[in-house]
């Protein structure tokens, strides 16, 4: 089954521990991307990939980092977390980040930093 | 600056009625897409247009993008308590090297039995 897949589903977290939420996809898909969903403010991208090793800064880019080495994977990196960052987040997939391309969503990953 | 503006935030209907959902921008995009996210759930994908004047219709779903692409409409014929869910509207268009998906802020759709 074409799938992407977040984990973990729930995450409670102390502010600055370190923590990685995986995404992974088994279409062969190129284009990857993160997302995070806020009450009031709908879906913001936070970094994307178009391939392997070529990753960018999406639209709220700070406090993140990603990572690309295999096409599957594009795991989020939250370095030193804070409250602000408790949110709602998904990983995407696509064919490729082209006009009309239909983006695949994971589960998502409900992340509160206490 | 929020690019896309879904109207209404919130609808609740009853099993039956006829629904339309808004969604407007000043600009231009070269594809608009309607997504559709259930509690605890991803957003997928409803329909793409990609031509202004575009309709698509999926069952009793009814997709237009405007002549100048910059809004779209969803009208639903006869909801029913399957169709809840927060639909999203996204615009796509080319911003630097990325192929970029604004979203808007969804609509809230209960539909009651």
């Amino acid at each position: 089954e074409a799938q992407v897949t977040q984990n973990p589903r729930y995450l409670i977290t102390v502010t600055g521990k370190k923590l990685t939420v995986t995404c992974s996809q088994n279409m062969n898909h190129e284009y990857m991307s993160w997302y995070r969903q806020d009450p009031g403010l709908g879906l913001r991208q936070i970094y994307y990939s178009m391939n392997v090793e070529v990753t960018d800064k999406g639209d709220v880019p700070e406090g993140y980092k990603v990572s690309r080495k295999e096409k599957r994977n594009f795991p989020l990196i939250l370095e030193s977390p804070s409250p602000n960052q408790t949110s709602l987040y998904f990983c995407a997939s696509s064919l490729q980040g082209g006009r009309g391309t239909e983006a695949f969503f994971g589960q998502g990953t409900r992340l509160t930093v206490v | 600056t929020q690019l896309l503006e879904q109207s209404p935030q919130f609808l609740s209907i009853q099993e039956g009625e006829n629904l339309t959902v808004y969604c407007n921008s000043s600009s231009v995009f070269s594809s608009l897409q309607w997504y559709r996210q259930e509690p605890g759930e991803g957003p997928v994908l409803l329909v793409t247009v990609v031509t202004g004047g575009e309709v698509k219709k999926l069952k009793r779903l009814t997709f237009q993008f405007g002549d100048a692409r910059k809004d779209s409409s969803l009208h639903i014929t006869a909801a029913q308590p399957g169709d809840t869910g927060l639909y999203l509207c996204a615009g796509g268009r080319v911003g630097g090297s990325n192929y970029k998906l604004t979203f808007g802020k969804g609509t809230l759709l209960t539909v009651n039995p």
